[in-house]
């Protein structure tokens, strides 16, 4: 079966600092990738979405970038983080014939102060 | 108009109770879409897809509106466990879903 990770679970960072969250799946091959952000009290947002290795569409200019190293991992990272980028970041995946039902990992929860 | 509608609730309600959801969309050439469960400082989970013939699953029923552009879930004999938060979710192409902002719902014994 497959599953999806995501870590930290947790993540209390300075203004101004790095960020750098990882997703990986397991037990699928060649998944679609999103990154969703999802702020206090509001929707779910589309970050970014991948196809494949080194295929990133961004939907939301803003200071954080995404990077598809390997078939199953997805990162989002900021090289300088604002305070209104706190939120909680969900990765999706899906996977071969249902592309379109997005199953979701743990989420990582994000405090910039 | 937001591409996604919903009414944020809360929806309070005693346990057995039936509740329905509504949800509206603006994009007539949306091509699936689904209800996801998201318990509080969780990730959303599938809760059913929503066919055009309508679908049903247990004490859960969804229905699809293409006419109105409106999307439904009906919940009968609500539980206790049935509290969370209801996501309508349209796929308006390219695999690309678009979330509302959920239904809060609060099932009290």
């Amino acid at each position: 079966s497959q599953t999806i990770h995501q870590w930290p679970a947790t993540l209390v960072q300075p203004v101004g600092s790095p960020l750098s969250l990882e997703c990986t799946v397991e037990g699928t091959s060649n998944p679609n990738l999103y990154w969703y952000r999802q702020a206090a009290g509001r929707g779910l947002q589309l970050l970014f979405y991948s196809v494949g290795i080194g295929q990133i569409s961004s939907e939301v200019p803003q200071n954080l970038s995404a990077s598809r190293p390997q078939d199953r991992q997805f990162i989002l990272s900021s090289k300088k983080l604002l305070l209104s980028d706190s939120g909680f970041y969900l990765c999706a995946w899906t996977s071969g014939r249902d592309q379109e039902t997005q199953y979701f990992g743990p989420g990582t929860r994000l405090l910039v102060l | 108009r937001k591409e996604v509608e919903q009414d944020p609730g809360p929806f309070n309600v005693p346990e057995g109770a039936t509740v329905a959801f509504n949800c509206t969309y603006s994009n007539s050439a949306s091509q699936s879409f689904f209800w996801y469960r998201q318990d509080c400082r969780k990730e959303p989970k599938l809760l059913m897809s929503v066919y055009s013939s309508g679908n049903e699953d247990g004490r859960f029923t969804a229905q699809l509106n293409r006419a109105s552009q409106y999307i439904s879930l009906l919940i009968r004999d609500s539980k206790l466990s049935d509290s969370a938060t209801y996501l309508c979710v349209v796929n308006t192409g390219f695999q690309k879903l678009v979330f509302g902002t959920g239904t809060r719902l609060l099932v009290s014994p």
